[in-house]
């Protein structure tokens, strides 16, 4: 069974640094084929997808917010980090990690961590 | 950038009904379309991948179609269950676009 799990900060002050943690089971990402996204949801707003890691390192990123965030993982650890420079109270939302199958679908996903900005 | 536009934003219906809601891309995506269900709190769930294909243990009143431009997803008989929003994305792009969602409702 594939699960995901979200975890970091509930709350983060304007211009401080985000980190994210996703931790996962069921699957590696030394895989061939595997890999993992980030997406994000603000309180009552659609989904947005904020970058993407494969099983070989390499990684995408919204081109909105690529000079923001920064997208890694530790195999070892079966987890995957996500850090958002520069964070702003338009940057509350819900974090969801998930893996993304071949076609490009996000299945299954976390449980969601909000992430409140403010002072 | 494809931009995804779901409609209607908001569809009231009663227990038993039969709903559809429209996906519509601004450029052509084939069939690289999947839909999602998120209920109040929850994270969304992958209902039916390229456009048409309902993933295991998802009820057959779920039904997707279309290729190109439109796309529909159809419950062909509301429960009380399927009340939730619904969500397409595009599939054959590494933005993997969203559409703004469909909040189905409790007449």
């Amino acid at each position: 069974q594939v699960t995901l799990r979200e975890s970091g900060p509930a709350v983060v002050k304007p211009t401080q640094t985000l980190t994210l943690t996703c931790t996962f089971s069921g699957f590696s990402l030394t895989t061939t084929g595997m890999r993992v996204s980030w997406i994000r949801q603000p309180p009552g707003r659609a989904l947005e997808w904020l970058a993407r890691i494969d099983w070989d390192d390499d990684k995408f990123y919204s081109p909105s917010l690529k000079t923001r965030l920064t997208i890694s993982k530790d195999p070892s650890k079966n987890q995957v980090v996500l850090r958002m420079t520069y964070m702003d109270p338009l940057d509350t939302a819900t974090y969801y990690c998930a893996r993304m199958t071949s076609l490009g679908e996000f299945d299954p996903w976390g449980q969601g961590t909000l992430v409140t900005v403010s002072s | 950038d494809i931009q995804l536009t779901q409609s209607p934003s908001f569809l009231s219906a009663s227990v038993g009904d039969r709903v559809t809601i429209t996906c519509r891309a601004s450029q052509g995506i084939n069939s690289y379309l999947a839909w999602y269900q998120q209920k109040p709190g929850k994270a969304p769930k992958l209902l039916i991948s390229a456009a048409s294909i309902l993933q295991s243990g998802v009820p057959s009143r779920f039904s997707g179609f279309g290729s190109g431009t439109e796309f529909t997803l159809t419950i062909s008989s509301l429960q009380p269950e399927d009340f939730a929003t619904y969500y397409c994305q595009q599939l054959n792009s590494y933005l993997y676009p969203f559409g703004q969602g469909t909040k189905l409702e409790i007449k």
